[in-house]
């Protein structure tokens, strides 16, 4: 699985969008992009995926650059209760059941 | 739908003392995993399953055994507990469709501590 990097930690204010980046500059074709949280003491709780194009579910938005070697998830308001670690993982489908979890960034959501 | 369901939630043995976690899922997911989350510390793989009757290990499998007979359970024995796994554990599971892998849901975790 392609190695990826996050800022250690980020602040946001309460109600503004929360732009949380990761670089995977050595995602090969066959990658697929994912996004996890977990907030204090809790499981992960998985976001969204993508492989190329832009993603959106309830929860948030996936922007994946074209070249693939970057990409952001986008929390559109953020709020006091999205406070927690993210993590951006990087995989291929054929490595089954396999989720390697990196140090993530630490979203501070503030009041 | 319960989703993935960890028994205990709390536990603590002494060095030396064997157990089991339990985890099973209603889901009907065929990926399973077991993880171990040390304090302040990101989330290791133990084992993971992609099937009834098919496991491996992960980056962390010493002291740890698994079995997977049914699609629903993948219980994780410790044989000997030493402080050292002394760790909050989460079981996993997901599934496959149409080629592509989904999200992995967790379980809300078991905290032990090995005296």
């Amino acid at each position: 699985d392609a190695k990826t990097t996050q800022p250690p930690s980020m602040d946001c204010a309460e109600g503004r969008a929360a732009n949380l980046p990761c670089n995977h500059s050595t995602i090969s074709g066959n990658e697929y992009v994912y996004w996890y949280r977990q907030i204090h003491s809790q499981g992960p709780q998985y976001i969204i995926h993508g492989l190329k194009n832009n993603e959106t579910n309830e929860m948030a938005s996936l922007i994946i650059t074209e070249d693939r070697k970057s990409s952001t998830l986008i929390l559109p308001h953020a709020t006091l209760r999205d406070t927690a670690v993210y993590y951006c993982i990087v995989r291929a489908d054929w490595t089954g059941s396999r989720l390697t979890f990196g140090e993530g960034t630490q979203l501070t959501v503030n009041p | 739908n319960a989703g993935v369901t960890q028994t205990p939630k709390f536990q603590v043995l002494k060095t030396g003392q064997s157990m089991t976690l339990q985890c099973a899922q209603d889901m009907n997911h065929e990926y399973m995993s077991w993880y171990r989350q040390d304090p302040g510390m990101g989330l290791r793989l133990i084992h993971y399953s992609v099937g009834a009757g098919i496991t491996d290990q992960g980056e962390v499998p010493n002291g740890y055994n698994v079995s997977r007979s049914t699609t629903e359970d993948f219980p994780l024995r410790l044989l000997s507990a030493a402080p050292s796994q002394t760790s909050v554990y989460f079981c996993a599971s997901s599934y496959s469709h149409g080629g592509q892998m989904y999200g992995y849901t967790f379980g809300s975790g078991t905290r032990l501590t090995v005296v």
